[in-house]
């Protein structure tokens, strides 16, 4: 069963815009991650918070995380249209766990 | 360097034959998952290795489907008697370490057809 859900499913903006994605989770982690992923690629890394981490930030992305929520946010500021792609977040299970579980991702179009 | 490496990258099978999906992870990287991801979906959990010990099948949706990873490098995934159901991306991955802070590197897919 999936441990990560995104919403929305599908977001589409123009350009310029700020893109929101949502993650919810729903057991203990020890980080949350994100990837991104271009139509007929593999996913691509784009930046860990940590559990005793509340906020993160790497060039235009600022990724926030509420444990108490279980849940997290990517936030796409000044979109291109070269940000158009699924974006997924990836959690482990806590503990020693490290095996790591995707969402269903959320796919985003930025319109020129 | 090279990163995570499939091959094949398109494979066409019949209904009932067995496919080997070959993953040559990075150099040194001691941690290997393979994920499916069908049309549209998420990625769903396959197999996880680790180092030297017992790998976490926990994710094989059926008995037709089995991974090794010989020297703890280079992996293959084996499914056994192909159904139309099998037909989808398979995603490998790689970690350089044993922490649960190292990011996965994927290669780019195997897509697999059954006729």
């Amino acid at each position: 069963s999936q441990q990560g859900e995104e919403d929305p499913q599908a977001l589409s903006i123009q350009e310029g815009e700020n893109a929101t994605m949502n993650c919810s989770y729903k057991t203990s982690i020890n980080n949350l991650q994100w990837y991104r992923q271009n139509s007929g690629r593999g996913l691509v890394h784009l930046i860990l918070i940590r559990s005793n981490e509340r906020e993160k930030h790497s060039g235009r992305l600022r990724v926030t995380l509420d444990t108490s929520k279980k849940s997290s946010s990517l936030l796409i500021t000044a979109s291109r249209a070269a940000d158009t792609a699924s974006y997924f977040c990836a959690t482990d299970s806590g503990g020693s766990n490290y095996k790591l579980t995707f969402g269903k991702g959320t796919l985003l179009t930025v319109n020129p | 360097g090279a990163g995570v490496s499939q091959s094949p990258s398109n494979k066409v099978t019949e209904k009932g034959k067995d496919v080997e999906l070959r993953c040559d992870p990075i150099s040194g990287h001691t941690a290997l998952y393979w994920y499916r991801q069908s049309l549209g979906q998420g990625l769903e959990f396959l197999i996880y290795f680790q180092g030297n010990s017992a790998p976490d099948k926990s994710g094989l949706p059926s008995d037709r489907f089995s991974a090794e990873r010989t020297g703890g490098s280079v992996s293959t995934l084996t499914i056994q008697r192909t159904q139309q159901e099998d037909s989808a991306v398979y995603l490998c991955a790689s970690s350089g370490g044993t922490e649960y802070n190292s990011p996965l590197h994927f290669g780019n897919g195997t897509r697999l057809t059954v006729t």
